[in-house]
Order: C-alpha cells, then structure tokens, then sequence
C-alpha cells in the first residue's frame, strides 16, 4: 500500500522559514518524481514544486521560484521542501504527491502570520 | 501557463442519477504521443484528493467504474452515473502535459 506521510508544518512568522518532510513507502520511491502541491483555506490546487526521480531536476511555477527548493533522499525515501521568505498568500495545506499526482499524502498545514 | 475552467461551480443530483462536470483548457492538451494529458481528481470532505481519471478516459485503480471520462483536445467532461452518497465533494480536473502544471477552479457536487 502506498503511503506518504508529511510533517513539519506549523505556524510560522512572515519572512522565516520552513522545511517540510514527506515520507514514502509502498513502492519503490526512487522510480517516480514527486511534486508538492498545496491548497489555501477554501481554495483549490496549486502546483508548487516537482522534482525528477533522480532530483537531477527540479520545477517550480514563478509564485515559489527562488524560495523554493525541493530535494529528496533516495535512501530514505524521504522528500523535502524548504520554504525561505515565507509570506501570508502560502498559508496552505501542502500536499506531497507521487508521479502525476496519483497519490496523495494526509496533508500538512503550514500558516504564515505574524 | 495553459488555464483549465470548469463548470459548473456546483451540482445537485438526486441519488442514483447521473452527473455532467465540464472542463475546458485554453490550449490542446493532446500531446505528439497521441495521449491527452487531463486528469480528474475528487477532494471528499475534509479528506486529501484522489486521482479518479488519468489521461483524459483511464480509470484510476480502485476507482468504481460509474465514473467515466471524455472529450477532445480541449474540451473534457467527467462522468457519474448512478451517483451515490460517497460522491460528495469537489472535483478537479487537471493538465498535466506542460510546466506549470494547473488545475480547474474546482467543481462540488451535493446530494438533492
């Protein structure tokens, strides 16, 4: 059964910083990009970051480019995201995903408010 | 970036009827392969979405096959037929055939 399990959200002070940590089990995590994608409250998806099973390459849209890094451990099957700058529009639940979004984990809510 | 609108905002269907969600890309999602990249994704209530459609007309594992999806370079529609209580919540549709990936604003549907 595939699994991914997000921790590290929380509440977080505009300007500071964030590292999410997704992981994965179920399959065999080194085959497949992952991407997060996160919701504002009441809000639909938005694409944030994917990164190829190799994390030789990485994607991000223009609203996190710059401070944004995704990164993954193979060994641990284990997925990041660090989030510097934070501001109060990514207030969201970040969702990490599996190849083209065919699973999804539980979710972790990260707010930026000072 | 391609746009995906969806219609309606929302949907009530009286149980063990079918139901109709709309998307539409603003530009083709039908890739040189032959393969339409949309997918369709339902958020339950409170829960995390749920792949349901992938490449436009593929039901995803586990997924009843009441639903079923449709279309053509830029127009889709996702299926229910024979709604049932369980599907309830908001339904996505998705392109994922160029960076950035987008999503449709998102359709809910609810129980008459």
């Amino acid at each position: 059964e595939v699994q991914l399990v997000e921790s590290g959200g929380g509440l977080v002070q505009p300007g500071r910083s964030l590292k999410l940590s997704c992981v994965a089990s179920g399959f065999t995590f080194n085959n497949y990009w992952m991407t997060w994608i996160r919701q504002a409250p009441g809000k639909g998806l938005e694409w944030v970051a994917s990164i190829t099973n190799t994390g030789g390459s990485t994607y991000y849209p223009d609203s996190v480019k710059g401070r944004f890094t995704i990164s993954r451990d193979n060994a641990k099957s284990t997925l990041y995201l660090q989030m510097n700058s934070l501001r109060s529009e990514d207030t969201a639940t970040y969702y990490c995903t599996k190849g083209r979004f065919d699973y999804w984990g539980q979710g972790v809510m990260v707010t930026v408010s000072s | 970036d391609i746009v995906m609108t969806q219609a309606p905002l929302s949907v009530s269907v009286t149980p063990g009827e079918s139901a109709s969600i709309s998307c539409r890309s603003s530009k083709s999602l039908l890739h040189s392969n032959g393969i339409t990249y949309v997918y369709w994704y339902l958020q339950k209530p409170g829960k995390s979405p749920q792949l349901l459609i992938y490449r436009m007309s593929n039901l995803a594992s586990g997924v009843p096959d009441r639903f079923s999806g449709s279309g053509s370079e830029t127009d889709f529609t996702l299926k229910i037929s024979r709604v049932e209580a369980e599907d309830v919540g908001i339904y996505y549709c998705g392109q994922l055939l160029e960076n950035p990936w987008t999503f449709g604003g998102g359709t809910k549907l609810e129980l008459k």
